[in-house]
């Protein structure tokens, strides 16, 4: 069975600190992405990655993809109330054809 | 294009009832699928269609049942509902009929059931 652990579970930290949430499985995936949820609502897709040590940047947001495409990081930069809300990253594998979702890491950002 | 409509938003169920979970998708996507969400547990998948009149179990498929009459609805249907089907349900569609690496999912805003 394929896993993806999400760390940490939960963040609380005050508006303008840097932060980065971890996924991280023994599987190797064929790309990864990372999805944003806001209570009420359903998850929004942020970015796909998809070559091992691809590295993409969203305005403040730095997505990268582990060498050996077992792993990903998301890293915020000076963290704005607005980006309070659920993160997912989900693992695509070939082989099954379908995506594995991690925990969900919590991010709440006080201003 | 309203994307992914789910209805209702809530929904509260005594044990052993059943219901159903409307789906809809106005963009055309051959894939639909249907996910619970569980706190510390992510998003599950629990039936999949990749077209009209094409099921597919998930990973939890066990007390739902789906069907695909058309590519625009996919409803979830709760046979004899149990206190563990308390969840969020999601409903999700993407557009390529096999699932490729870069497809996105497109989220309904999902249904809160509680079942008492």
């Amino acid at each position: 069975t394929q896993l993806l652990e999400q760390s940490p579970q939960f963040l609380s930290i005050q508006e303008g600190e840097n932060l980065t949430v971890y996924c991280n499985s023994s599987s190797v995936f064929s790309s990864l992405q990372w999805y944003r949820q806001e209570p009420g609502e359903g998850p929004v897709l942020l970015v796909t990655v998809v070559t091992g040590g691809e590295v993409k940047k969203l305005k403040r947001l730095t997505f990268q993809f582990g060498d050996a495409r077992k792993d990903s990081s998301l890293h915020i930069t000076a963290a704005q109330p607005g980006d309070t809300g659920l993160y997912l990253c989900a693992g695509f594998s070939s082989n099954t054809g379908k995506l594995i979702f991690g925990q969900g890491t919590t991010l709440q950002v006080k201003p | 294009n309203a994307g992914v409509t789910q209805t209702p938003k809530f929904q509260v169920l005594k044990t052993g009832q059943s219901m159903t979970l409307q789906c809809a998708q106005d963009m055309n996507h051959e894939y639909m699928s249907w996910y619970r969400q569980d706190p510390g547990m992510g998003l599950r998948l629990i039936h999949y269609s990749v077209g009209a009149g094409i099921t597919d179990q998930g990973e939890v498929p066990n007390g739902y049942n789906v069907s695909r009459s058309t590519t625009e609805d996919f409803p979830l249907r709760l046979l004899s509902a149990a206190p563990s089907q308390t969840s969020v349900y999601f409903c999700a569609s993407s557009y390529s009929k096999r699932q490729r690496k870069n497809d996105e999912q497109y989220f309904g805003p999902g249904t809160r059931l509680t079942v008492t």
